[in-house]
């Protein structure tokens, strides 16, 4: 069963900080993986779309790594700001169809003063 | 362009009552995605278009769903009768020329059924 996995399910950081959210997969044949983030209220915005032939790909302070073997994918936020306190959820694809997308669950971030 | 446009942003009703939420895709864009979002099972798909057409409607929970596009600019997605567990927010999102193109999303319609 295709299934995505993100950790943690939430977390707390000081602005100015820098933090890694995890996402681990086990969806095949694997085609892309994408994040986003998704305001309180608001639908999601695409932050990142990885192929099976890259390994990190950044987005500003936002960075993105892919292990292809592992099936491990990372997103890291450098000197975050309070305006980063949003969900960040990973999806996954295969096949390159949209109705092979699989959803992990999101990690919601808050970055406090 | 403005965006995804959804319509309402909020709706509120009593089991068994039809629910239509509405969409308008940015324009140009070929495909069009419905999700469904609740705190339980995060985001899932429920049906997209290509050009007008269902694809994949695998994702519709059941019969009481039904969506369609009469043409490009846009697409419902109607609940008939409706029941408490449909409670959740409803996206629209469309993309450029593939479907693994960058989704953009619309703000959601909030649906609560009592």
């Amino acid at each position: 069963k295709n299934q995505v996995e993100q950790s943690p399910q939430s977390l707390i950081i000081l602005e100015g900080k820098n933090c890694t959210l995890q996402c681990n997969y086990t969806v095949s044949p694997f085609s892309n993986l994408r994040w986003y983030k998704q305001d309180t209220g608001r639908g999601p915005v695409s932050l990142t779309i990885m192929t099976f032939s890259e390994n990190t790909k950044s987005n500003g302070r936002y960075t993105a790594t892919l292990d292809a073997d592992t099936k491990q994918s990372s997103l890291h936020i450098t000197a975050s700001q309070l305006s980063d306190s949003a969900s960040y959820i990973c999806v996954v694809g295969n096949t390159g169809t949209a109705s092979k997308l699989t959803f992990g669950t999101g990690t919601r971030l808050q970055v406090t003063l | 362009d403005a965006g995804v446009i959804q319509s309402p942003r909020h709706e509120v009703t009593e089991m068994g009552q039809e629910v239509t939420l509405r969409c308008k895709p940015i324009s140009g864009h070929d495909y069009l995605f419905w999700y469904r979002q609740t705190m339980m099972r995060g985001l899932e798909l429920l049906i997209y278009f290509n050009n007008n057409v269902p694809i994949d409607d695998s994702g519709m929970p059941e019969d009481r769903f039904s969506a369609k596009m009469p043409n490009a600019s846009f697409s419902t997605l109607k609940i008939q009768p409706s029941e408490p567990r449909d409670s959740a927010v409803y996206f629209c999102a469309s993309s450029f020329r593939t479907p693994t193109d960058t989704q953009y999303f619309g703000p959601g319609t909030r649906l609560t059924v009592l």
